[in-house]
């Protein structure tokens, strides 16, 4: 089955600096990539995806990157802000009706 | 705005205990799932709904039963809880059109002491 790993478990930056928060897999079928965040205390929420027909898909200030070859994806913030502080989940998916594997969580904290 | 509804938010049982938890989506969607989050924030899948039908089902204890009364509902109901049952049960749903994306309720948190 489908291995998800978010190797950083927590990532700090400074506000308006940027972020990046990367996600592996290990089926080759995956073929949707969407991003979830969790804000503390709350449940989660879509926040981007990306199909695999794409290599790269931006909404304001969030980019998601996707390297097939490496089966890798990332999530990129630009100009963070306090509110970006939560946990965000990468949950690759293969199937027609989702079995979505998350990945462990990486948990962005955005300091003054 | 909240329109994936789980009741309770909060429940304390003993272990042994028989516990239900309710989901109602006023989405629409065709696709309704289970989610488990443990204290580590993991989450693993449960249980997931399409017409009624139970199309997956992960490897979960027996003592974990999902009951639909039709697409908009998706209950969850243990039979006699154990102490790692502990969790955040995550209800989502998901629209046919696009079921890979997920909305989800905002948890109910069991402890089993």
């Amino acid at each position: 089955g489908e291995k998800v790993e978010q190797h950083q478990s927590t990532l700090s930056v400074r506000e308006g600096d940027s972020a990046v928060i990367n996600c592996t897999y290990t089926d080759t079928a995956s073929s949707y990539f969407p991003w979830y965040k969790q804000e503390a205390g709350k449940s989660l929420h879509f926040v981007i995806d990306i199909r695999s027909n794409v290599d790269r898909k931006q909404s304001q200030r969030l980019t998601v990157l996707l390297d097939k070859k490496a089966k890798r994806f990332s999530l990129h913030i630009t100009a963070t802000q306090p509110e970006d502080s939560a946990i965000y989940f990468c949950a690759p998916s293969s199937s027609s009706f989702s079995k979505l594997v998350f990945g462990q969580g990486t948990s962005l904290s955005v300091v003054p | 705005e909240t329109a994936v509804f789980q009741t309770p938010n909060y429940h304390v049982t003993q272990v042994g205990n028989e516990v239900s938890f309710n989901c109602k989506q006023t989405l629409g969607h065709d696709t309704m799932y289970w989610y488990k989050q443990d204290s580590k924030k993991l989450l693993k899948i449960m249980f997931s709904y399409n017409n009624k039908q139970l199309i997956v089902n992960e490897t979960v204890p027996r003592r974990f039963s999902p009951q639909s009364s039709d697409k908009a509902h998706l209950n969850l109901r243990i039979k006699s809880v154990e102490p790692e049952d502990s969790a955040v049960y995550l209800c989502a749903s998901s629209p046919l059109r696009d079921e890979n994306t997920l909305y989800f309720g905002a948890g109910t948190r069991l402890s089993v002491l």
